[in-house]
Order: C-alpha cells, then sequence, then structure tokens
C-alpha cells in the first residue's frame, strides 16, 4: 500500500497564476481532506470532501477550491495566487466514521509563489 | 473560536531522558478530540496518541503518555526514553465532533545524544 500520495512534489508559481495539486488516498480510504501549512506554523484546514461533495470548510477564500473524483482522488485548485500562498500543502486521508481516530497525511507539496 | 496554543516553539532532552511538551486549548464544547501528532524533517505527519474528552483516563502509546486536565484545557505529552527518532515537530491538535482539526503551531523537539 503507498499510502497517501501527492504530486507534484514542489512547485514554482508566479503571482496571478493559478495551480492544481494533487492527492490520491491510502487505499480504501474515502475522505480527503486538504490543510495549509504556511513556514513555521501548524496546518491550516482548507476543507474536506467526502462523496464527492465538500463536506466542510475552513476560513480561505473562494479562490481556493477542490474536487474529488469517483475513484476518491482529489484535487485542490488555487486561483489568483498570491505571495502569501506560499506554503506546504498537505493532504489528509480517513474513512469518514474514523475521521477524529487517525487521518493519514501525504507528504504534500512545497508551492512557491514569486 | 477554538483555538489550540503551544508556548515551547523549542526543546530539548538528553538521549534516554523523559520530556513534557505543553499544549493548552480553548473551547466551550464538552465533548471533543484532542491529538498529538509528529512531523519528522522531511517526512509525513503522523498520529502519536489521541484523546477522547469524555475518557477521564489518560491515553499511553508505548513511552507516549498525555496529562489530560480537562477543567484546566491542558494536554501534554510525555515521552519517556527520549530516542534520537523523536525528533522532530509535534503539533497539539483540537476537534469538536463533527468539526474541522484545529492545529497548534508546534513544538521543535531535538534529541540530544
Amino acid at each position: 500500500d503507498a499510502g497517501v500520495t501527492q504530486s507534484p512534489t514542489h512547485l514554482i508559481k508566479t503571482r496571478g497564476q493559478q495551480v492544481t495539486l494533487r492527492c490520491s488516498p491510502k487505499s480504501g480510504h474515502d475522505t480527503v481532506s486538504w490543510y495549509q501549512q504556511a513556514l513555521g506554523q501548524g496546518p491550516q484546514f482548507i476543507f474536506q470532501y467526502y462523496e464527492e461533495e465538500e463536506r466542510q470548510r475552513g476560513n480561505f477564500p473562494d479562490r481556493f477550491s477542490g474536487h474529488q473524483f469517483p475513484n476518491y482522488s482529489s484535487e485542490l485548485n488555487v486561483n489568483a495566487l498570491w505571495l502569501g500562498d506560499s506554503a506546504l500543502y498537505l493532504c489528509a486521508s480517513s474513512l469518514v466514521e474514523n475521521y477524529y481516530n487517525e487521518q493519514f497525511f501525504g507528504p504534500g507539496t512545497r508551492l512557491t509563489v514569486l | 473560536a477554538q483555538t489550540v496554543t503551544q508556548s515551547q516553539p523549542e526543546m530539548s532532552v538528553q538521549e534516554a531522558e523523559t520530556v513534557t511538551l505543553s499544549c493548552t486549548y480553548d473551547t466551550s464544547e464538552s465533548d471533543y478530540y484532542l491529538f498529538w501528532y509528529k512531523q519528522p524533517p522531511s517526512r509525513q505527519m503522523i498520529l502519536v496518541i489521541r484523546q477522547e474528552a469524555y475518557k477521564q483516563q489518560n491515553a499511553t502509546e508505548n513511552r507516549f503518555s498525555v496529562n489530560f486536565q480537562k477543567a484546566a484545557k491542558s494536554f501534554s505529552l510525555k515521552i519517556s526514553d527520549s530516542q534520537l527518532g523523536d525528533a522532530a515537530m509535534y503539533f497539539c491538535a483540537y476537534a469538536s465532533r463533527d468539526d474541522k482539526i484545529i492545529f497548534g503551531k508546534g513544538t521543535r523537539l531535538h534529541i540530544l545524544p
């Protein structure tokens, strides 16, 4: 089992551009959560997807959107990038009924906005 | 709004010694979960230990144990017999039922050989 995988590993964009990050959950998991981790900070919850619907959302602007596919993989899209979006973006997967027992995290995508 | 505070940005401990990481949180809920996550350098975040607020007994996982003080809203992590592999960022986290998980800013733990 490959666990949670994310792509790409690193990404460099310029202000105003758009970016798509991808996440494949651990085998058997149906729920994907996305977090933004700025340098020196703890992860901040962006949103969670279950059954292809956004189930919960954190305090992030509409520039942040997502999608979950029938195979449970997920994408995070960020439009109109600005410098403050530079961060490590983490994806975590779980079973919806097991969310508070354990989430499995991916290695993250390091996004740099210039 | 719920908040999680880790007042120790960095800590060091001698190998084989015991260290305690502090965490306080603020909530008006009575039913919630508390977690300690470990993020090693350039490696994936993993769950170390979790506690359900309705359980009075402190959770333990091998060398890791917590001191959960519900009235004081305190949730500290004790690592016994510290090992070099314990070096990492440790995040305290909180979640009320059916709500998102909120993380603290973390404590970087150094293990001195």
